[in-house]
């Protein structure tokens, strides 16, 4: 696609509920990335998939967080039993190559509201 | 570990007037160094980048001066516009296959 999609471009659910975010990268990008923007907390790293290897996990809050990467295309973000904590603006992005160099292209991003 | 620092907003400014937002870093060899920008209501956006110590990124009237011996990657422009109010992120780039680390953010509102 010409951009980063994501969806649901907003989400509110009820606590205790599990939520799935979905990221569509451009096309032939190999690279993937989750961030979590919270207020006043800048970006928080999640996740990282690169091609096929094994993702970078380590930025994931807790053991409620996963996500998936099929080859080099959509990801899907789950985050299991929802608390009020876990709302944010939960941003993709893509880049061509892991080049740090390259820098990123983001998704809008799915805001997140946990009632 | 590596990380960013940037200065605290909102910074208010009126239009025409010099802004500078300023980020320095923490890391070890030689990481890349970037600014995103965020309008309200859109996702970031890659504002200017530079890759090694002294080089000068720019675009949009923005600049900022890749600093080794500060740990500084500072953002300015001479004449601001209401059309730059947002959010704008310092990040930097360290090893080949890690993400990037973000700062907090600086929110800048600029009035006519």
């Amino acid at each position: 696609g010409a951009g980063v999609s994501q969806s649901p471009s907003n989400k509110v659910t009820e606590k205790g509920k599990d939520v799935e975010l979905r990221c569509d990268p451009i096309s032939g990008h190999t690279a993937l990335y989750w961030y979590r923007q919270s207020l006043g907390q800048g970006l928080e790293f999640l996740i990282y998939f690169q091609g096929n290897s094994a993702p970078d996990k380590s930025g994931l809050p807790s053991d409620r967080f996963s996500a998936e990467r099929t080859g080099e295309s959509v990801s899907t973000l789950t985050i299991q039993r929802t608390q009020q904590e876990d709302s944010a603006v939960y941003l993709c992005a893509s880049s061509l190559v892991p080049d740090i160099g390259f820098g990123y292209t983001f998704g809008s991003g799915t805001r997140l509201t946990v009632v | 570990g590596d990380s960013v620092t940037q200065m605290e907003g909102p910074v208010t400014l009126s239009e025409e007037a010099f802004l500078t937002i300023n980020c320095t870093y923490t890391a070890t060899g030689y990481p890349s160094l970037f600014w995103y920008v965020q309008y309200p209501g859109e996702g970031l956006q890659l504002l200017l980048k530079a890759t090694k110590a002294d080089d000068k990124g720019s675009n949009k009237g923005f600049e900022a001066t890749y600093r080794k011996e500060t740990t500084s990657f500072h953002l300015e422009k001479g004449s601001v516009q209401v059309s730059d109010s947002a959010v704008y992120f310092c990040a930097l780039g360290g090893q080949a296959g890690t993400a990037l680390i973000f700062g907090k953010g600086t929110t800048l509102s600029v009035s006519s």
